[in-house]
């Protein structure tokens, strides 16, 4: 079962802040981010481990909600460098899902000047 | 140090055909997914290896689609009679860490099948 995220498009100003969401289903060990720039691989941004850690990378940081199985990506003062596909992806806890990296449909974020 | 290598980067065949697509992974890496991504969709699992066992294959679409990893490095997608549907860009990553602990995934350019 894939995350869900949300929004599935974002359009912002520079320098205006945006939050992207991803929801599961299912218990979680871990949340990944990811962002892929058109014609481009996706490119790690942050893993959280349950435990409710917040990390961060530049402006952009995340939280994670292990008992409502969600995390948020959060960017603030965006850049036009912003601009991509956010991918999150999930690690359930237990079963045949172990180890399984399973990502959402992705949100497309524009930062217009 | 080289990234995840994958070839051919662009693959054109006709439907039923068979083809191959390999993936050489970052040296030492233990862990090595497959995933797909259609024009403008998401990623999607086809199957992970840790080693050279692959725990979850559940994502492969059909019994058309197989893969399997040598020596704990390279690994190879088949995909046999394809069809029109299975056009893609198929994307190989690989980790240090696998399993609960999978870390970052450092992904290759992709191979990119257009079956026509």
């Amino acid at each position: 079962q894939q995350p869900v995220q949300s929004p599935q498009a974002v359009i912002l100003r520079e320098g205006e802040d945006a939050v992207i969401n991803c929801s599961s289903s299912k218990a979680l060990y871990s949340v990944h981010w990811y962002r892929q720039k058109h014609g481009e691989a996706p490119v790690f941004l942050m893993i959280l481990l349950k435990g409710g850690e917040q990390k961060g990378h530049e402006k952009i940081s995340a939280s994670f909600n292990e008992k409502k199985q969600q995390s948020s990506l959060y960017l603030t003062a965006s850049q036009l460098s912003y601009s991509g596909t956010y991918f999150c992806g999930t690690v359930s806890v237990a079963g045949t899902s172990y180890g399984k990296l399973t990502f959402g449909q992705g949100t497309i974020l524009t930062v217009h000047p | 140090g080289a990234g995840v290598s994958q070839s051919p980067s662009n693959k054109v065949t006709e439907k039923g055909k068979d083809v191959e697509l390999r993936c050489d992974p970052i040296s030492g890496h233990t862990a090595l997914y497959w995933y797909r991504q259609s024009l403008g969709q998401g990623l999607e699992f086809l199957i992970y290896f840790q080693g050279n066992s692959a725990p979850d294959k559940s994502g492969l679409p059909s019994d058309r689609f197989s893969a399997e990893r040598t020596g704990g490095s390279v690994s190879t997608l088949t995909i046999q009679r394809t069809q029109q549907e299975d056009s893609a860009v198929y994307l190989c990553a690989s980790s240090s860490l696998g399993g609960a602990n999978t870390g970052e995934l450092f992904f290759g350019e992709g191979s990119r099948l257009t079956v026509l």
